[in-house]
């Protein structure tokens, strides 16, 4: 099993739609989770990181469930500068470094 | 200011080449990454920096050899490498190794011919 693990999409939605990502990640110990925005040959971004109690950014809601090891990114009022891969990310304790998941490709269409 | 400086962008080097990838971070980070990065999959782990102490190399081939000179510095050193080692090389700095976020440099885009 993978130790995060994401739907690759892509997801093409229409400007100004809602969309969600999920990711589940396998270490229960893990405690610190991000979601990382990758441009096509750029470096990955911090987009924000990701609390229990939920975080919300503008136009993007993040969400934690320890208990089902879930995380969860929704974007409100898709842009078309929107689309790019986003990476859920959890830290490793064991290795004390960021695992990514493979990523999900989000194309915003006009 | 969350900058990660890589130098240089791209890199071309025979497999016969040794080569130096420089990575450098002025907000006194105390935790230093190599990840590498093949087309259309994610970062890979290569080796951990934390203290300027190698706390983990992720089983990476002796071609690859990082060094950090000082807690701003981060370089991997190049030497006989193949081509299926052709690769995005990113460089990444956190405020420890405790689960804080990651920042990222621009990457080097390496082909080894």
């Amino acid at each position: 099993r993978k130790e995060v693990e994401q739907d690759p999409g892509p997801f093409n939605v229409p400007e100004g739609a809602t969309v969600a990502f999920n990711c589940t990640y396998s270490n229960s110990a893990s405690q610190s989770f991000f979601w990382y925005r990758q441009d096509c040959r750029k470096e990955p971004k911090l987009l924000m990181s990701v609390y229990s109690s939920g975080n919300e950014d503008g136009r993007f809601t993040a969400q934690l469930n320890r208990a089902s090891q879930y995380i969860s990114l929704l974007i409100r009022d898709s842009k078309l500068s929107d689309s790019a891969t986003y990476l859920c990310v959890v830290f490793d304790t064991g290795r004390r470094a960021l695992t990514f998941g493979s990523g999900t490709r989000l194309q915003v269409q006009p | 200011d969350t900058e990660v400086t890589q130098t240089p962008k791209h890199l071309v080097m025979g497999m016969t080449n040794k080569k130096s990838l420089k990575c450098e971070q002025h907000m006194g980070h105390r935790a230093m990454y190599w990840y590498k990065q093949k087309a259309k999959k994610p970062p890979e782990l290569m080796f951990v920096y934390s203290y300027e102490k190698l706390s983990i190399n992720e089983s990476v081939p002796s071609r690859f050899s990082p060094e950090c000179p000082n807690s701003s510095l981060l370089n991997l050193h190049l030497h006989a490498l193949q081509p299926e080692d052709s690769a995005l090389y990113l460089c990444a700095s956190s405020q420890g190794d405790r689960g804080a976020e990651a920042f990222f440099g621009q990457g080097t885009r390496l082909t080894v011919v």
